[in-house]
């Protein structure tokens, strides 16, 4: 199993919709989560942290589910300018200073 | 919002010379990393750093790499001996904590010909 998998995409959604993304991870010592969006050829961009209860960000929420060693981002009501890669990045063990990427899914909003 | 800064943007160099990557982190943070993105491919870990020294490396950062910060400001990545399999984009990335989500800079695009 990879270290972090992603939904290998590319997802083309309409304005205004809600789309999901998901990410699994195989070390259960892992212990810092996040999402991160990458636009073509630029840096990655902390986009939020997960935390164990759940959290939103806007129109953005984020869920850890540790049992089923999974993730997932939601976005509602997308933007134009939501289109960008998203990355879940986990640490590779719980000393917080060696982090996963996953391989990133695609989104395109489409007007 | 202070930034992450990486100097060259680009850099073109030929096969078998030694190039030097150089990140200048944000003042408060005191952990560093280098990643590696390849053309169409997935952010790769490099290498952390902290007190003056390696924390982790990952089996990527072998010895054709080095990371040192001479002066106390810059964090640079040397290569040495350069391949045509290391172009790619170099980030540097810093927190403050571990744990923390990391900053990253803008990149460096090394092209090997």
């Amino acid at each position: 199993r990879k270290e972090v998998e992603q939904d290998p995409g590319p997802f083309n959604v309409p304005e205004g919709a809600t789309v999901a993304f998901n990410c699994t991870y195989s070390n259960s010592a892992s212990q810092s989560f996040f999402w991160y969006r990458q636009d073509c050829r630029k840096e990655p961009k902390l986009l939020m942290s997960v935390y164990s209860s759940g959290n939103e960000d806007g129109r953005f929420t984020a869920q850890l589910n540790r049992a089923s060693q999974y993730i997932s981002l939601l976005i509602r009501d997308s933007k134009l300018s939501d289109s960008a890669t998203y990355l879940c990045v986990v640490d590779r063990d719980n000393y917080g200073q060696n982090f996963v990427f996953g391989p990133g899914t695609r989104l395109s909003v489409l007007p | 919002e202070p930034e992450v800064t990486q100097t060259p943007s680009h850099q073109v160099t030929q096969m078998g010379q030694e190039v030097i990557l150089r990140c200048v982190p944000i003042s408060n943070h005191l952990y560093f990393y280098w990643y590696r993105q390849i053309l169409g491919q997935k952010v790769e870990f490099l290498v952390s750093f902290y007190n003056n020294e390696i924390s982790e490396k990952s089996e990527i950062f072998d010895d054709q790499f080095s990371v040192e910060r001479p002066d106390g400001s810059n964090f640079t990545l040397k290569i040495r001996s350069t391949k045509l399999e290391d172009s790619a984009m170099y980030f540097c990335a810093t927190t403050p904590q571990q744990n923390q989500p990391q900053h990253f800079g803008d990149g460096t695009r090394l092209s090997i010909l």
